[in-house]
């Protein structure tokens, strides 16, 4: 089964750290973007970041400097290290897989179940 | 920054009945290269991930029922229901995949009547 499996998130303070991880199992992960996507509570959607097959990495303006993306294929799993966390990055993240990366379909054909990130003192 | 705007903002329609949703981006999201639109759709049910339902504007993921299609170029795009079901009610989104950062509408609630 096609799957992605966030795990990592939590209660943190403002200022601080957080790591979250994506696991992913039943395609060739290295050939895939993925993407992370958020969403506060009762609010929609918003693009986080991403990462290429060759590594490279995008953000938004929003939480550039502060988040990085990395994957590690070896281990079919991505990461989002966040820091300088505010009350604002409150929301359940989600990791995606880009579908138009090998099928050459479009959009976030998979996603996980999301983990929440609370930044709360 | 492209920049999505759905209308409306919620809808309800009788069960049976046809839905639309409406998407206006603030910039073209058709990539002249390949004469593809990079706009998806997505529907999202009360506590789960997003779905994605159609990709290049028109083109439905598979397995997704046919009552749902969309239409549209350019900057105008379009997610219609033909006959609304009850399992229809969630919130559906429209995406522009052409450029970084990748924008989502703000979403429209769907309720039936």
């Amino acid at each position: 089964e096609v799957q992605l499996v966030e795990s990592g998130g939590g209660l943190v303070q403002p200022g601080g750290s957080l790591r979250l991880s994506c696991a992913a199992s039943g395609f060739t992960f290295s050939s895939y973007d993925i993407h992370w996507v958020r969403q506060a509570t009762g609010k929609g959607l918003e693009w986080v970041s991403a990462i290429g097959t060759a590594g490279d990495t995008y953000y938004p303006g929003s939480v550039k400097g502060r988040f990085t993306i990395s994957r590690e294929n070896a281990k079919n799993s991505l990461y989002l290290q966040m820091n300088s966390l505010r009350a604002e990055d409150t929301a359940v993240y989600y990791c995606a897989r880009d579908g138009k990366s090998v099928a050459g379909t479009g959009g976030f054909d998979i996603w996980g179940q999301g983990t929440m990130v609370t930044v709360s003192s | 920054d492209i920049v999505m705007t759905q209308s409306p903002d919620s809808l309800a329609v009788s069960l049976g009945e046809r839905a639309t949703i409406n998407c206006k981006s603030s910039q073209s999201v058709l990539y002249s290269s390949n004469n593809k639109n990079y706009l998806a759709w997505y529907q999202q049910k009360l506590g789960q991930p997003p779905k994605l339902l159609i990709y290049w504007a028109s083109t439905r993921e598979s397995g997704v029922p046919d009552r749902f299609s969309g239409s549209g170029s350019g900057t105008d795009f379009t997610l219609t229901i033909s006959s609304l079901q009850a399992e229809d009610v969630a919130v559906y989104y429209c995406q522009q995949y052409y450029s970084t950062p990748y924008s989502f509408g703000q979403g429209t609630k769907l309720e039936i009547k």
